[in-house]
């Protein structure tokens, strides 16, 4: 069954430090999304995107983060000099259709922030 | 606001007993209301999707209602497993020309003892 895979599972990083996540999503959707879960907390909507830029953004995504399909399987999401608060499991999903399409999430990338 | 609540926030029941989950919602325009089911360090698993117009669906032994009129939602556990001890959690999305926004709630955490 095809399936959204996400690497790092885990990464340790310094506060202040570039970190990026990578997700390779189900070959032929074509709606990629980012959402984050503090420990304990519920999951928050981080950004969208679709054809190749951003359908739209909370307002937790500031200048801080950025995403991008550098090829045709990846979507990352890069955390330019990342907070104490950004430590938090980070989950990519992706859907193939509008509206009503499955969202398929991955299993996750678990940033800790020194 | 659109805003996702759930009750109650954790539940512990017997092995082989069946127990019931509430979703209300205050999301407009609604799109879809979905049931995910999320494992502790683990991505959610979609359990049920339900639009406008559905308001019961099954998926082995879980079951998830829904009231459009009354934006409420629930999902039946029957017979539960051990293995069903998790996080519940109830999405709902507004259809944004394309793109899904989501709105998730807080979760149920299940524990099922033996």
């Amino acid at each position: 069954e095809p399936e959204v895979t996400q690497t790092p599972s885990h990464q340790v990083t310094q506060m202040g430090q570039e970190v990026i996540l990578r997700c390779v999503p189900i070959s032929n959707h074509l709606y990629f999304y980012w959402y984050r879960q503090i420990l304990g907390q519920k999951v928050e909507f981080l950004v969208s995107f679709y054809n190749n830029e951003i359908s739209e953004k909370s307002e937790i995504f500031d200048d801080q983060f950025s995403v991008e399909r550098p090829d045709g399987s990846n979507f990352t999401l890069k955390i330019r000099s990342t907070k104490l608060e950004d430590s938090a499991m980070y989950f990519c999903a992706s859907s193939e259709v509008k509206g009503a399409g499955e969202l398929f999430f991955g299993e996750g990338s678990r940033l800790t922030v020194l | 606001k659109n805003q996702v609540e759930q009750s109650p926030q954790s539940l512990i029941i017997l092995e082989g007993k069946n127990c019931t989950l509430q979703c209300n919602y205050t999301v407009s325009p609604f799109s879809n209301l979905r049931w995910y089911k999320q494992d502790t360090g683990r991505g959610p698993v979609s359990l049920t999707i339900m639009t406008f117009s559905e308001n019961t669906k099954s998926n082995g032994r879980y079951t998830a209602t829904l009231d459009a009129d009354t934006k409420q939602s629930s999902l039946h556990i029957t017979a539960s497993q051990l293995s069903d001890s998790a996080s519940y959690i109830c999405v709902v999305s507004v259809d944004s020309g394309g793109y899904q926004k989501v709105t998730f709630g807080t979760g149920t955490k299940l524990q099922v003892i033996p």
